[in-house]
């Protein structure tokens, strides 16, 4: 199967911006996303980015994506310690219904 | 409210035993999929379901087994051929739409066997 990568752990001090990156396989994928885990809970969407555009902001959250690389990332601007968890790029592929999720990034966000 | 549920949150299971994990879903989605993870390997795809009584095996699906008898209810079944079962599990669904699929997620199942 397609493999979305990402890498596995990153910190930050608080106020700082975190870029979280992650990288994916199919070229066809219509839409990326990236979920947020809190610890012992379900993902919650952040934010998604249409494959034809190539950034996307939504207050503290830019989202940056290189087609031609295949290479996306999440950018949070002044990381608060609520903004530690577990997040996960995902594609989904034009015609079929499956998700496919990278790996996670866990980000601890140091007081 | 819509959402998804999942129940129990924690679950604890006798080896060789069977265990059914709920997952139910009141947004009129027609997709359903159960995913398992395991630290440091995020999500894998165990089954996942694009209509009533029909579903598909995804990426780790040995020792699950998955039915959709109606479209708000997927429930897994973890039996006894799983070999390593304790993990975090998540149900989610979704609508069928090639536009656009966000998934949606219940707040899972933690599975410990003993």
């Amino acid at each position: 199967g397609e493999d979305v990568e990402q890498s596995l752990f990153l910190s930050v001090r608080e106020g700082d911006s975190s870029v979280i990156n992650c990288t994916y396989t199919d070229s066809s994928s219509t839409y990326l996303y990236w979920y947020k885990q809190e610890p012992g809970a379900g993902l919650q969407l952040l934010t998604y980015i249409f494959s034809n555009m190539d950034m996307k902001q939504d207050q503290r959250l830019t989202v940056l994506l290189n087609k031609k690389d295949k290479h996306l990332s999440l950018r949070i601007a002044d990381t608060q310690t609520g903004d530690s968890a577990i997040y996960f790029c995902a594609e989904i592929f034009g015609g079929y219904q499956k998700v496919t999720f990278g790996t996670g990034t866990k980000l601890q966000v140091i007081p | 409210d819509g959402g998804i549920t999942q129940s129990p949150k924690y679950l604890f299971r006798k080896e060789g035993q069977n265990v059914t994990l709920s997952c139910e879903q009141n947004l009129n989605h027609d997709a359903m999929y159960w995913y398992r993870q395991d630290p440091g390997q995020g999500l894998r795809l165990i089954y996942y379901s694009q209509i009533v009584n029909d579903f598909q095996k995804g990426d780790i699906a040995e020792g699950y087994s998955v039915s959709r008898e109606k479209k708000e209810s997927f429930p897994l079944t973890v039996t006894s051929a799983q070999k390593n079962p304790t993990a975090f599990y998540l149900c989610a669904s979704s609508i069928v739409d090639t536009e656009n699929t966000e998934a949606f997620f219940g707040q899972g199942t933690r599975l410990t066997v003993v």
